[in-house]
């Protein structure tokens, strides 16, 4: 069993949509949380960084947190085709000088007119 | 402020050709990794770099090796190319928790 768990999708919705993605995972250690967007033939560029449990806004864009369940997701509102795009999960333990991260497989969203 | 860049963009080596990426980042990150992407994996960790002159095995090193000469320079070397290591390469940089950086990828197919 991989560490963190992603729906590859892909998952489709139409412009306007709530779009909900997420991601569990097994580490009870991992304490920073992360939602990468990769365009494609491009490098993941971050999007929303969380410490801990609870939720966190920024624009559109809600990430959320449940440790005792090992679930985080992230919320895109009124979505847009510019968000089509795939959307990694990635998180951290607290302890070490390199924090290294380990990602999900990434959920492929395409965003139609 | 160019942030990461690597070279080459793309490459075919044939099996056992020998060959470098270079990651240069201009952001005075102590930090630097090599991932590599596959389908169906997600990005695993080859090697990784917290300041120069040292370096460290990741989750999948083997095949792979690594030198930081400088600070703003992470190369990552494959000796003996083998078919299994066609992959997409990213290097990332950080400074802080927070704040990756990652560059725009190398695409290596192995023949």
């Amino acid at each position: 069993q991989k560490e963190v768990e992603q729906d590859p999708g892909p998952l489709s919705v139409p412009e306007g949509a709530i779009v909900s993605l997420n991601c569990t995972y097994s580490n009870s250690a991992f304490q920073y949380f992360m939602w990468y967007r990769q365009y494609s033939r491009k490098g993941p560029e971050l999007l929303m960084y969380t410490y801990s449990s609870g939720n966190k806004e920024d624009g559109r864009f809600t990430a959320q947190v449940d440790k005792s369940s090992k679930y985080i997701s992230l919320f895109i509102r009124d979505s847009q085709p510019s968000d089509s795009a795939t959307y990694l999960c990635a998180m951290k333990e607290k302890s070490g000088t390199a924090s290294k991260l380990t990602f999900g497989t990434g959920t492929r969203l395409q965003v139609t007119l | 402020n160019a942030g990461v860049t690597q070279t080459p963009k793309f490459r075919v080596l044939k099996t056992g050709q020998s060959m470098t990426l270079l990651c240069a980042q201009d952001m005075n990150h102590e930090y630097m990794y090599w991932y590599r992407q596959d389908p169906g994996m997600g990005l695993r960790l080859i090697h990784y770099s917290v300041g120069e002159g040292t370096t460290a095995k990741g989750e999948v090193p083997d095949g792979y090796n690594v030198s930081r000469l400088k600070k703003q320079n992470f190369l990552l070397g494959l000796e003996s190319a083998a078919p299994s290591q066609t992959s997409v390469y990213f290097c990332a940089s950080r400074t802080g928790p927070q704040g990756y950086t990652f560059g725009s990828g190398t695409r290596l197919t192995v023949v």
